[in-house]
C-alpha cells in the first residue's frame, strides 16, 4: 500500500515553455502533498506544502508565481513550472501523507526536467 | 524540528548487518525519528519510524536509546541492492506541518 505515481517520469522542452508534473496518491487519500526539487549529488530541497482545497505554503527563496501548484483533489497534485529556464533544470520529487501527520511521506519515483 | 548528525559514508559487506547511526541530541518529546533511503535516481523509500520504543518491519530494525539522543537504523543482512543514501529525520510538534527536511545522509555501499 502508500503508492505514489509521478508522471511524466522525464521531459525535455525548449527554454519559455511551460511543464506540467502530475503526483497521484493511488491507494490513499492524500490530504498533504509535498514538492522536492533535487540538483546533482546534493540533498532533497523542499519547495512548498499544499494541503487538499487550500493554497500551497512555499519555502523562503522559492517564486511561487515560477512554480504553481494545485491540489484540486485528495488523490492528486500538479506542478506547473512556468516560463522554464535552463536553470530550472533538475529532478522535482512530490510525496503524499495520510491525514495524521504523523504518518510517513511517500514519495514518487521523480521527474527529470531538463531545459534546453 | 531537532537537527540529525549522520556519518558521510560507510562501507558493509554484504549478508552482513548494516548499522547505520544517527544523532539527535536536540529531539523534544513529541518528535518522531523517520528513516528514508534514496537509492540512485529514484524518489525516497520509506524505511522505519518511531517515537521511543524499538520498531522492526521486514525491511530494518530501529533502536531508540532510552534518553531518545541517537537511534540506529539495522539492515540484519545487507545485500548489494541496499546500496544507497540513508536519511534518518527527525519531525513532529505541535505546529509542524508534517514537512521532511533532509539533510546530507549517510551513503552506504554494500560490497560484495
Amino acid at each position: 500500500g502508500a503508492v505514489v505515481s509521478q508522471h511524466p517520469s522525464w521531459v525535455i522542452c525548449k527554454s519559455g515553455t511551460s511543464v506540467k508534473i502530475e503526483c497521484r496518491s493511488l491507494d490513499f487519500q492524500a490530504t498533504t502533498m509535498f514538492w522536492y526539487r533535487q540538483f546533482p549529488k546534493q540533498s532533497l530541497m523542499l519547495m512548498a506544502t499544499s494541503n487538499e482545497g487550500s493554497k500551497a505554503t512555499y519555502e523562503q527563496g522559492v517564486e511561487k508565481d515560477k512554480f504553481l501548484i494545485n491540489h484540486a483533489s485528495l488523490t492528486l497534485s500538479t506542478l506547473t513550472v512556468t516560463s522554464a529556464h535552463p536553470e530550472d533544470s533538475s529532478f522535482y520529487i512530490c510525496s503524499a501523507r495520510k491525514r495524521d501527520r504523523y504518518q510517513p511521506q511517500h514519495f514518487g519515483d521523480g521527474t527529470r526536467l531538463s531545459i534546453l | 524540528d531537532a537537527k540529525t548528525t549522520q556519518p558521510p559514508s560507510m562501507d558493509c559487506a554484504e549478508g552482513r548487518a548494516a548499522n547505520l547511526p544517527c544523532n539527535h541530541s536536540t529531539i523534544s518529546g513529541n518528535e518522531y525519528v523517520y528513516w528514508y533511503r534514496q537509492i540512485h535516481s529514484q524518489g525516497p523509500q520509506y524505511i522505519i519510524h518511531g517515537l521511543k520504543n524499538n520498531e522492526t518491519n521486514e525491511m530494518a530494525s530501529l533502536i531508540i536509546t532510552e534518553d531518545r539522543k541517537s537511534s540506529t537504523l539495522i539492515l540484519p543482512h545487507a545485500t548489494l541492492r541496499d546500496t544507497a543514501v540513508y536519511y534518518c529525520i527527525v519531525r513532529g510538534g505541535s505546529s509542524n506541518t508534517g514537512k521532511l527536511i533532509f539533510g546530507q545522509g549517510t551513503t552506504l555501499q554494500v560490497k560484495p
